[in-house]
């Protein structure tokens, strides 16, 4: 069965310092990946996803994002961290075949320190 | 253009009362998908609508949840009774294209049962 594990349940980055967030999956196939962000009251907003070609892909509010087949990862980053940052990310996979339905995993919770 | 609409936002029952959540899709979206992100967990899916049809609807935990899409516009899911272990985030998505590909999320509805 698929899964996606976000190893880091809680991160704290100084405002300006660089991030970069975890999330490797299991599939036995490229699978359709995908990053979210859910800002406090907010619902859950698609910051970037990775289909195929390149493997860097640059998302909304300065995310960028990095295909690893041999690592089976799908890691997030960002060069300089903003106060309004400070959120709750979620990497999600979809099988590229069939029915897909989107598998997530549990979640990164980014604080922003001054 | 309006975003993915749930109603209420937030909403606080007694274990073995009724619950009924509402989510309104985006015009034009036939598909229509449900998640619950139960306290710490990973945002799991319930299930899937293509129009008024239920496509999939493996992820229902049990028979008090009920969804329903009349006319193939907006969902509603229902619990009854609901129960302690309901408690959580339930959101709704939808997608022109099917599989969950470029789903837009609301903003979620927490249900606490008490």
């Amino acid at each position: 069965a698929q899964s996606v594990t976000q190893p880091d349940i809680h991160i704290t980055v100084s405002e300006g310092a660089s991030l970069e967030l975890r999330c490797n999956y299991s599939y036995g196939a490229t699978p359709y990946l995908f990053w979210y962000v859910q800002s406090p009251g907010q619902g859950l907003q698609l910051l970037l996803k990775y289909f195929s070609g390149d493997t860097l892909v640059q998302g909304i509010k300065g995310f960028e994002a990095e295909f690893k087949r041999s690592q089976s990862s799908f890691n997030l980053r960002k060069p300089s961290v903003h106060w309004s940052d400070a959120a709750e990310y979620f990497c999600a996979v979809v099988k590229n075949t069939g029915f897909q339905k989107l598998v997530f995993g549990t979640g990164t919770r980014l604080l922003v320190s001054p | 253009e309006a975003g993915v609409t749930q109603f209420p936002s937030h909403s606080v029952i007694e274990k073995g009362q009724t619950v009924t959540l509402r989510c309104d899709p985006i015009s034009g979206h036939d598909n229509l998908y449900w998640y619950r992100r139960v306290m710490g967990k990973e945002i799991k899916f319930l299930l899937h609508f293509v129009k008024e049809s239920k496509q999939d609807e493996s992820g229902m935990p049990n028979n008090r949840f009920l969804a329903e899409r009349t006319g193939g516009t907006y969902s509603t899911l229902k619990v009854q009774p609901a129960e302690l272990e309901d408690s959580g985030v339930y959101f709704c998505a939808s997608s022109i294209i099917q599989g969950g590909l470029e789903a837009f999320f609301g903003q979620g509805t927490r249900l606490t049962v008490v």
